[in-house]
């Protein structure tokens, strides 16, 4: 079985300073992990994907996460927000072999100017 | 590209009419989702096709949801006939197989059924 846990329903915090939206993970086996957006009225859009390589995964948007075994964690960070980053964002895991998805419940990201 | 391209964006209806919703995935791809979100239960996936085949149906609610993909550009997702908790945004989404967990959403079609 695999889950993910998304450990804040909502997050605010002032333009230009540090975004972190936690993630917990549940997984058999050595999952792949995903993080997707999603603006007001729109479609989800893939940030970025840890697939078994570097721990340390580089998205879209100046957003990157941090893949940490031990702790079963995969965190998204951003040095400093912008306007533009509010949005509701989805931590995503899935097992090999299998192509449906498990979604987070979301992180609604609320940037104060 | 055009990207995922659904029909239509908005839907209302009465109970018991017959919805049909539609998807043009991104040319290529050979994966296409369906999934429902609300906000009582969040993202839900109900069907997923692999080369206009569908492989795995476990989360269409009930009997009133069929979905179809006739060929490589073109699916459908019906609901007959439909009911009140139907209503949500029904997303479809489309990926290449070697790039797996990379999904193309559409914008949606937000359905309501009063």
């Amino acid at each position: 079985a695999q889950s993910v846990t998304q450990l804040d329903s909502h997050v605010s915090v002032s333009e230009g300073t540090p975004v972190l939206l936690r993630c917990n993970y549940s997984s058999s086996y050595s999952p792949s992990l995903f993080w997707y957006v999603q603006h007001p009225n729109k479609g989800l859009q893939l940030l970025l994907k840890y697939t078994s390589a570097a721990t340390l995964v580089k998205g879209i948007n100046g957003f990157e996460a941090e893949f940490k075994k031990s702790e079963t964690s995969f965190h998204l960070t951003k040095p400093s927000a912008h306007m533009s980053d509010a949005a509701e964002y989805f931590c995503v895991v899935s097992q090999p072999g299998r192509r449906a998805l498990t979604f987070g419940s979301g992180t609604r990201l609320q940037v104060q100017p | 590209d055009a990207g995922v391209i659904q029909s239509p964006r908005h839907e209302v209806t009465e109970m018991g009419q017959e919805v049909t919703l539609r998807c043009k995935p991104i040319s290529g791809h050979d994966y296409l989702f369906w999934y429902r979100q609300t906000m009582m239960r969040g993202l839900e996936l109900l069907i997923y096709f692999n080369n206009n085949v569908p492989i795995d149906d476990s989360g269409m609610p009930e009997d009133r949801f069929s979905a179809k993909m006739p060929n490589a550009s073109f699916s459908t997702l019906k609901i007959q006939p439909s009911e009140p908790r139907d209503s949500a945004v029904y997303f479809c989404a489309s990926s290449l197989g070697r790039r797996h967990g990379e999904l193309f959403f559409g914008e949606g079609s937000r359905l309501t059924v009063l």
